[in-house]
């Protein structure tokens, strides 16, 4: 069953404008990826984290590991066109017992920039 | 930089028939996942690979099978097709003893009419 939730579903933005969406468990997990899916192509990964309270950055892209590791944060700042697709985010849902685990995926945010 | 290669790109085939996948991971990748998306749906995740042994299983049917080759590449034979297995199919690579991060291929949209 789902395991993760994000929100907002979707939001529609002016181009320009920073995004903030986020990603929560109710489990603990010990590693969050963010990936961006356009129409009938394959996600793409943005950031992986891997430690809790921790930050990365990808170009205009920033993430956080929650500190409570049920939690992580994407930020998008001064948003363009392109960054219009679906944002999910991801990881491994317990504590490793095997390489090639299992991913769950969050149900998605979809975001719209308007010109 | 190379990336994951799948075919065929698209399919189509008829309910009962009988599907084959094919997945290329990134080279030097040793694990392999497969996943099935819906229409508005996240990818479901449905079986992997590692160092050509299953090592996990998701919502995978049992008309479905796949395995990994001596060459890291696998595939996703499935059987008795029904109506709703149309989906977008996505193999992912990862060096699965070093990293969680897995990288995924364009996709093979299945249709079945």
């Amino acid at each position: 069953g789902q395991q993760l939730n994000q929100s907002p579903q979707s939001m529609f933005i002016q181009e320009g404008e920073d995004v903030s969406m986020n990603c929560t468990s109710s489990s603990i997990f010990n590693t969050w990826l963010w990936y961006k899916q356009d129409p009938g192509e394959g996600p793409v990964l943005l950031i992986a984290l891997y430690k809790a309270g921790e930050l990365t950055s990808n170009g205009r892209l920033t993430a956080q590991f929650g500190i409570t590791r049920k939690d992580s944060f994407l930020n998008i700042s001064a948003s363009i066109p392109s960054d219009v697709g679906i944002y999910f985010c991801a990881g491994p849902p317990r504590r490793v017992v095997n390489y090639g685990q299992n991913f769950v995926f969050g149900p998605g945010t979809r975001l719209s920039v308007l010109p | 930089a190379a990336g994951v290669i799948q075919s065929p790109r698209h399919l189509i085939k008829e309910k009962r028939e009988t599907a084959t996948l094919k997945c290329y991971p990134i080279p030097r990748h040793d694990t392999v996942y497969w996943y099935q998306q819906g229409p508005g749906q996240d990818p479901q995740f449905l079986i992997s690979f590692y160092e050509k042994m299953q090592s996990d299983k998701g919502s995978i049917p049992d008309r479905f099978s796949a395995q990994q080759f001596s060459d890291y590449h696998s595939e996703l034979n499935m059987s008795s097709l029904e109506l709703g297995d149309s989906a977008l199919y996505f193999c992912a690579s990862s060096l699965g003893s070093v990293s969680y991060e897995q990288y995924f291929g364009p996709g093979t949209r299945l249709t079945v009419t």
